[in-house]
């Protein structure tokens, strides 16, 4: 079955730490998307892929960086800079840049805590 | 910029009951509308779209209309049961200016009771 996986499921940082959460997909999708979620904020986007070896950041970009060497993957890296890490992340999908109409699809998400 | 205010919950209703919840857009050009579905610990998954005007999303029951002269999307069930209890977020595709980023809501938290 096509989709998209983000593993871990749980993860924890230790102070200073730097983690990566990874994003695969197997939709050929050309257009990835890391968002944070909060308790009654929404999501907000970190940082988003249109095609492979280009990103540019979201609305909350400081204290995360990303990478896009090939295209079913877009891991995200949680760096010490970011103070306040602890939340829930998810890693979405789209055929591409230019489809207003085509959905996002969603993994079901890695749950950050600090130690 | 694009946005979307979607109905504060929590919202909680019995069995049976009919659910509305409203969701208004601020948007330039015409936006592709969804309505996203989030279960307990999962990822969001899309429940229904509409990409024009006057255009009508429906699945599971659910339904919801675009409506361009108020700028709305209301979500509606007529019979809601246990299992539609979860978080329900609006969202709306922006245009070229705003590389089709998608919009949420804030989410509605909706509890069914037997």
């Amino acid at each position: 079955d096509g989709g998209i996986t983000q593993s871990p499921k749980y993860l924890f940082r230790k102070e200073g730490q730097n983690v990566t959460l990874s994003c695969e997909q197997n939709l050929n999708h050309d257009a990835m998307y890391w968002y944070r979620q909060d308790p009654g904020q929404g999501l907000r986007l970190i940082y988003y892929s249109q095609i492979v070896n280009d990103f540019q950041k979201g609305d909350i970009a400081e204290g995360y960086s990303v990478s896009r060497e090939k295209k079913e993957s877009f891991p995200l890296t949680v760096t010490s800079a970011q103070k306040n890490p602890t939340a829930f992340y998810l890693c979405a999908s789209s055929l591409g840049a230019g489809l207003s109409n085509q959905p996002q699809h969603f993994g079901d998400g890695t749950r950050l805590s600090i130690l | 910029g694009d946005s979307v205010t979607q109905m504060e919950g929590p919202v909680t209703l019995s069995e049976e009951a009919f659910l509305t919840i409203n969701c208004t857009y601020t948007a330039t050009g015409y936006p592709s509308l969804f309505w996203y579905v989030q279960y307990p610990g999962e990822g969001l998954q899309l429940l229904l779209k509409a990409t024009k005007a006057d255009d009508k999303g429906s699945n599971k029951g659910f339904e919801a209309t675009y409506r361009k002269e108020t700028t709305s999307f209301h979500l509606e069930k007529g019979s809601v049961q246990v299992s539609d209890s979860a978080v329900y977020f609006c969202a709306l595709s922006g245009g070229p200016s705003n590389d089709y980023k998608l919009s949420f809501g804030a989410g509605t938290t909706v509890t069914v009771r037997a």
